[in-house]
Order: structure tokens, then sequence, then C-alpha cells
């Protein structure tokens, strides 16, 4: 079955830090892949997307490559801010599979 | 541009109590989900469905009922409310295949 493997947190940066928040997945066949991001107090929020193979993912100076070769699908970031203190969920999709899979969330935090 | 409303924001309820967890969507979209996310966790699946008449379990139904009688509507029915139940619930909705998911902005449910 699908599953996916997604990097342990807290994590904890200073504001203008480097942010990789690793992610993993098995799946039958060619699955779509997403990050989600949850605010306090809120619902989830589709941040970024990727449907196949090498496609890079991008929104509000995050990013996503989808590797197939490596079954990854890590989120970056270049320079974090305080407002992206969130909790971030990565997730898949397969063909033929009514159910999303995600992973656990990574709770972010950044200091100032 | 509504997208999923999910009534009602927040509810407390006395141990075996029932209510009903409304979710309403105007994006025609054939898949419905119910999830449930407990404090610092991720979410679980309640219930879901493909489209109008059909529904199916997910990783935690029991204690939870749910209808589709129609495409915008998915109802969760909570009958004899436990301490267990606490919790945030999500709606969400998907169109095509390996399409992304839309949420609801929850429910946050107390059972005391």
């Amino acid at each position: 079955g699908n599953s996916v493997t997604q990097m342990e947190g807290p994590v904890t940066l200073s504001e203008e830090a480097f942010l990789t928040i690793n992610c993993t997945y098995t799946a039958t066949g060619y699955p779509s892949l997403f990050w989600y991001v949850q605010y306090p107090g809120e619902g989830l929020q589709l941040l970024l997307k990727a449907t196949k193979a090498d496609d890079k993912g991008s929104n509000k100076g995050f990013e996503a490559t989808y590797r197939k070769e490596t079954t990854s699908f890590h989120l970056e970031k270049g320079s974090v801010q305080v407002s992206d203190s969130a909790v971030y969920f990565c997730a898949l999709s397969s063909f033929g599979n009514e159910k999303l899979t995600f992973g656990t969330g990574t709770r972010l935090t950044i200091i100032p | 541009n509504a997208g999923v409303t999910q009534t009602p924001k927040f509810r407390i309820l006395k141990i075996g109590q029932s209510m009903t967890l409304q979710c309403t969507q105007d994006m025609n979209h054939n898949y419905m989900y119910w999830y449930r996310q407990d404090p610092g966790m991720g979410l679980k699946l309640i219930y879901y469905s493909v489209g109008a008449g059909i529904t199916d379990k997910g990783e935690v139904p029991n204690g939870y009922n749910v209808s589709r009688s129609t495409t915008e509507d998915f109802p969760l029915r909570l009958e004899l409310a436990a301490p267990s139940q606490t919790s945030v619930y999500f709606c969400a909705t998907r169109g095509a295949t390996n399409q992304p998911q839309h949420f609801g902005d929850g429910t946050r449910l107390s059972i005391l």
C-alpha cells in the first residue's frame, strides 16, 4: 500500500534560515505528491503539488521536486519568515485510490 | 466562492448526547471526506464518499455515521458522544483523480 514518511519535528529555525523538511514515499504506479500547510487554529491548505517525475512545485517561496529515483519530495525554502510557522504535511494520491495518504506532519517554528 | 463550509465551528457536548456536523461544498466535487485531528497529531480518515448515495469507512469509523444524499452535502453524525471523540473534525473534497483535496476550516468538538 501507499505510505509517506516525513521528517520528525518539531523544527525550530531562526528567521532567514534555510529550510528543508524531508519526505519520502512508497506507492504503486505514479502518484501525485502534495505539501499542505496548517496554520494555528486553521484547516489544511494546499501549499504546492507535483504530478509527475521531475516536476517542481512552488508557491510562496517554497519548492519541492518530485524525485522518482529516490522516491522523495522534500520541501525547501531559502529564507524562512516568522509567518511560516505552521505544521507541514506531505501527502500522496495514486490513480484508482480514492484516499489521500498523509505523513505525520512537521511542526515548524521560526524565531525572530 | 465559499468552497467547503463546515458548521458549527465550535461545540461542546455532554457524554451520551448526539449531534450532526455539517459539510457543504459548492465545487461540484464527487469525492468528500471526513477526518479527525487530535491535538498535536495528524489526520485520521473517518468516512469518505465517492458520490451521492455511496459511502465507505476509513480508518476510524466507530461511533460515527454518514450519509450522502446530494453532491453538495456530507453530514457526519455522532451518536452517544464519548470523551474520546473530542477532536477537531475536517471535511474535505476532491475533484478528479490525483487532484488535491480541499479542506474546510474545521469543527472543534469537546465532549465533557
